[in-house]
């Protein structure tokens, strides 16, 4: 019963350096998310995924891109990282995207 | 531009008391309204609501929503210290095909014992 899986679990990154977050789900969901959360911010969408082949921005997208690899896998890049984006993200996917969410454990992230 | 807002952003009580933590929302296209509880790690979901008027209760923790004043209530009842989390009230909206979770910025609830 894995569920949502990211990795890495944590990563501290150098201003202009590049990294890319994996998420993978085994529970053949359609839709597809990745959040960051700041402390008094909640969590604000990046990207989603809304099917396999589609991607969308959602309210921050600056800074990110993304790749839905197949229907289980949806990568979130940072090309440049920058201060600004430390943060924890969160990939999450749901079957219909009106119900049952189901998170990732989380990464965080350090850019210094 | 899509709109929640949790309210109190903190809260700290007695093992013992009753709390109420309130959730209004601004959006277009409401689909339902999701209500989490984070802990160290990720959210754990507790309740999707739909429907206005009708109440979800889950041991001590109940909510309503009320989609004509356009916000939901969750009560948790003799609290303890495991209590102690941020709970967060999302969105689920629609654009076309596409479904959208907007987040407020959750409420910090710390319980003493």
């Amino acid at each position: 019963n894995a569920g949502v899986t990211q990795t890495p679990k944590f990563q501290v990154l150098k201003t202009g350096q590049s990294m890319t977050l994996q998420c993978a789900q085994d529970m053949n969901h359609n839709s597809m998310y990745w959040y960051r959360q700041d402390p008094g911010m909640g969590l604000r969408l990046i990207y989603y995924s809304a099917s396999e082949g589609t991607t969308d921005k959602g309210e921050v997208p600056n800074g990110y891109n993304v790749s839905r690899l197949n229907k289980r896998e949806f990568s979130l890049r940072l090309e440049s990282a920058a201060p600004s984006q430390t943060s924890v993200y969160f990939c999450a996917s749901s079957l219909t995207g009106t119900r049952g969410y189901t998170f990732g454990s989380g990464t965080r992230l350090t850019v210094v | 531009e899509d709109k929640v807002v949790q309210s109190p952003l903190s809260l700290v009580v007695h093992e013992g008391d009753t709390v109420t933590l309130n959730c209004s929302y601004e959006v277009t296209n409401f689909r339902s309204l999701l209500w989490y509880k984070q802990e160290k790690k990720a959210p754990t979901f507790l309740f999707m609501l739909t429907s206005s008027g009708i109440e979800k209760k889950s041991g001590r923790l109940s909510s309503i929503l009320d989609k004509k004043e356009l916000f939901s209530i969750l009560n948790i009842t003799a609290t303890q210290t495991g209590d102690s989390a941020i709970y967060l009230c999302a969105v689920v909206t629609s654009s076309g095909s596409a479904r959208q979770l907007t987040f407020g910025s959750g409420t910090q609830l710390t319980v003493l014992p």
